[in-house]
């Protein structure tokens, strides 16, 4: 069957940096999403990866590597409005969609 | 005004009761989906549609249905709803561009009680 895996919530300081890891098995791989979704709201998109590599856009990279199945999302200089859910979603074979059920970030003062 | 409008925002509503969930959209996108959001799960799909001639069921189609009415707007339907359909409901549309990003409504929160 076909799978994300991320850590349930994690907790940082604000002002450092935290790592978010997601694994996956998919029949297939078309593209890694990253999403940020605060509580009660709609989840927003922050990154795409398709290669291997990272890809940097401010505070916030997402890394990836295809053959170990894995991605992370870097964010730096955490704010205290970072405090979200972050979502890892696999496009498959057939281009659909694959979510992993998200990580709850909590940033402490 | 949002891009991608959900009504209603919040129902409560019956065992029984035949529920209709409206989706607008003006982005201009072909692809729209409904999804839904349950605590611990990742989101999962409903159904799609790719244009306005084309349905598609996803993951979880049993018990609701929908409907493409233009380009704009998809509705989702649960003909009688029951107590586990209750959920966190998203719209979403896309278009054919590289990275297939969604855009998401902002949520119709639906109780069943």
């Amino acid at each position: 069957g076909q799978n994300i895996d991320q850590p349930t919530e994690m907790t940082a300081t604000e002002g450092a940096i935290v790592q978010i890891n997601c694994t996956y098995q998919t029949s297939g791989f078309n593209g890694l999403f990253w999403y940020q979704q605060h509580a009660g709201e709609a989840p927003t998109f922050l990154s795409y990866n398709v290669l291997d590599g990272l890809e940097e856009k401010g505070r916030f990279s997402s890394f990836l590597s295809r053959s170990k199945g894995y991605s992370y999302l870097l964010l730096k200089e955490l704010q205290m409005k970072d405090s979200a859910s972050y979502l890892c979603a696999v496009m498959d074979s057939n281009y659909q969609l694959i979510w992993g059920a998200g990580t709850k970030l909590i940033i402490k003062p | 005004d949002a891009d991608v409008t959900q009504t209603p925002r919040n129902r409560i509503t019956k065992t029984g009761k035949r529920i209709m969930l409206e989706c607008s959209q003006t982005k201009g996108h072909d692809r729209m989906y409904w999804y839904r959001q349950d605590p611990g799960l990742g989101l999962r799909l409903i159904y799609y549609s790719f244009d306005v001639k084309d349905i598609n069921k996803g993951e979880i189609s049993d018990g609701y249905s929908v409907s493409r009415q233009a380009q704009a707007k998809f509705s989702l339907s649960l003909e009688s709803a029951i107590p586990n359909q209750t959920a966190l409901y998203f719209c979403a549309t896309s278009d054919l561009g590289d990275t297939g990003e969604l855009f998401f409504g902002e949520g119709s929160r639906l109780t069943v009680l």
